[in-house]
């Protein structure tokens, strides 16, 4: 079964730095999606990358899906504490109509002030 | 715009006992998903119904069951509850044939076993 592993598992970056956000598939991604989730809270669609190459940025946020759609990287840049959450990578389980998604296990972000 | 609702927000229950939570799609919405997030883990995906019918099933405990309804809300039912079902449930909606991010997600339903 397809696994999506992200790194790093928790950062800690201070107000006005960049980071970088990597979730890695265990196989060829029909479609990757970023979410961002506040603790004990619902998800929060952020971007959805489909085709090798791509690149997509919403504010400060950029995600890109790698050639082989095996990889996404979650960049933002000037973080703010607005920026601060869980931010989980997700998948579709399979390529049938009415797929579930799959995620990884998240990668909490603190910004300090 | 209306989004998916969950009942209840919080819910606390003793070892053993039984919990219902309900999920109210996006109106026209005609697919239900439930999943389960732990404690610091990823949701994991339960099941999910189409049109009343279960239309794929994930890791979904044998004490648990779900149905959909002809007004296309869903109700997860939880039997001899354990500990380990201590977790956040979200319910989420979408259009049948909808990619799977067009998923809608419900705030949660907190579960609490003690």
């Amino acid at each position: 079964s397809q696994e999506l592993e992200q790194s790093p598992q928790s950062l800690i970056v201070q107000e006005g730095k960049n980071l970088t956000i990597n979730c890695t598939s265990s196989k060829t991604l029909y479609g990757l999606y970023w979410y961002k989730q506040k603790y004990g809270e619902g998800l929060i669609f952020l971007m959805m990358l489909q085709k090798g190459g791509e690149e997509k940025s919403h504010e400060k946020i950029t995600a890109k899906l790698d050639e082989k759609k095996q990889q996404s990287s979650l960049h933002i840049t000037a973080s703010q504490p607005s920026h601060a959450g869980i931010y989980l990578c997700g998948a579709d389980k399979s390529d049938q109509a009415g797929t579930a998604l799959i995620f990884g296990k998240g990668t909490t972000l603190s910004v300090s002030s | 715009a209306a989004g998916v609702i969950q009942s209840p927000r919080h819910l606390i229950k003793e070892k053993r006992e039984t919990a219902t939570l309900k999920c109210y799609p996006i109106p026209r919405h005609d697919t239900v998903y439930w999943y389960q997030q732990g404690p610091g883990q990823d949701p994991q995906f339960l099941i999910s119904f189409y049109e009343k019918m279960q239309s794929d099933k994930g890791s979904i405990p044998d004490r648990f069951s779900a149905q959909q309804f002809s007004d296309y809300h869903s109700e997860l039912n939880m039997s001899s509850l354990e500990l380990g079902d201590s977790a956040l449930y979200f319910c989420a909606s979408s259009l049948w044939g909808d990619l799977a991010y067009e998923q809608y997600f419900g705030p949660g339903t907190r579960l609490t076993v003690t």
